[in-house]
């Protein structure tokens, strides 16, 4: 079985300041990692995902992330956010032939 | 773009009542889901199919039922409404034949928001 914790519901932050999002997951086997953004009243949009290769991983608007296999994580970062990254992140996974499963989410919020 | 449209954007339906949510992509993808979010349990996944006419339970698929009966259309069933199905209802697609290619993107809908009073 495979799961995933994101360790905050919730992260408040000023504009301009550096953000780490963090997300752990639990899996028996290889694993394709996943984080989504859901914009106010929107649908979900993939920001990046890890299948393989460099640990490293580069997504759109900025963000990246990290795989971590012997820590099991993926933590999703940001050196320096905008009021307009305020919304709510999903990390998700999905190995051998499962669907996707994911986090409870983390609200970011960025103040002026 | 991939696009994954939901016909309803807000809807108010009383107890008992048979609601359908309608789903489009217009990708040709062959996969397709049903996913529910509400506050503090994040996504959980109701029903998939991977195929015309083929469907798999998801992690709570009780009260719920699903029909693809072409590629591009996938719609959600509450056979009966209750209060507790109230909640934001998304419907999502990715390609890959024969079930899951693993690293496929899911595209998502912009969901329904569903009021059962």
């Amino acid at each position: 079985a495979q799961s995933v914790t994101q360790l905050d519901s919730q992260v408040p932050v000023f504009e301009e300041a550096p953000v780490e999002l963090r997300c752990n997951y639990s899996s028996s086997v290889s694993v394709y990692l996943f984080w989504y953004v859901q914009y106010p009243n929107q649908g979900l949009q993939l920001l990046l995902k890890y299948l393989s290769g460099s640990t490293l991983v580069k997504g759109i608007n900025g963000f990246e992330a990290e795989f971590n296999k012997s820590q099991t994580s993926f933590h999703l970062r940001k050196p320096s956010v905008h009021i307009s990254d305020t919304a709510e992140y999903f990390c998700a996974v999905r190995s051998g032939y499962s669907t996707l499963t994911f986090g409870k989410g983390t609200m970011l919020l960025v103040s002026p | 773009d991939v696009k994954v449209t939901q016909s309803s954007r807000y809807l108010v339906k009383r107890t008992g009542e048979k609601v359908f949510l309608e789903c489009v992509q217009d990708m040709d993808h062959e996969n397709m889901f049903w996913y529910r979010q509400d506050p503090g349990l994040g996504l959980r996944l109701i029903y998939f199919s991977y195929d015309v006419k083929m469907k798999e339970k998801g992690d709570i698929p009780e009260g719920y039922s699903v029909s693809r009966e072409k590629k591009e259309r996938f719609s959600l069933i509450l056979e009966s409404a209750s209060t507790n199905q109230t909640s934001m209802y998304l419907c999502a697609s990715s390609p890959g034949a024969g079930g899951f290619a693993f690293g496929n993107t899911i595209y998502f809908g912009e969901g329904s928001w569903l009021t059962v009073v």
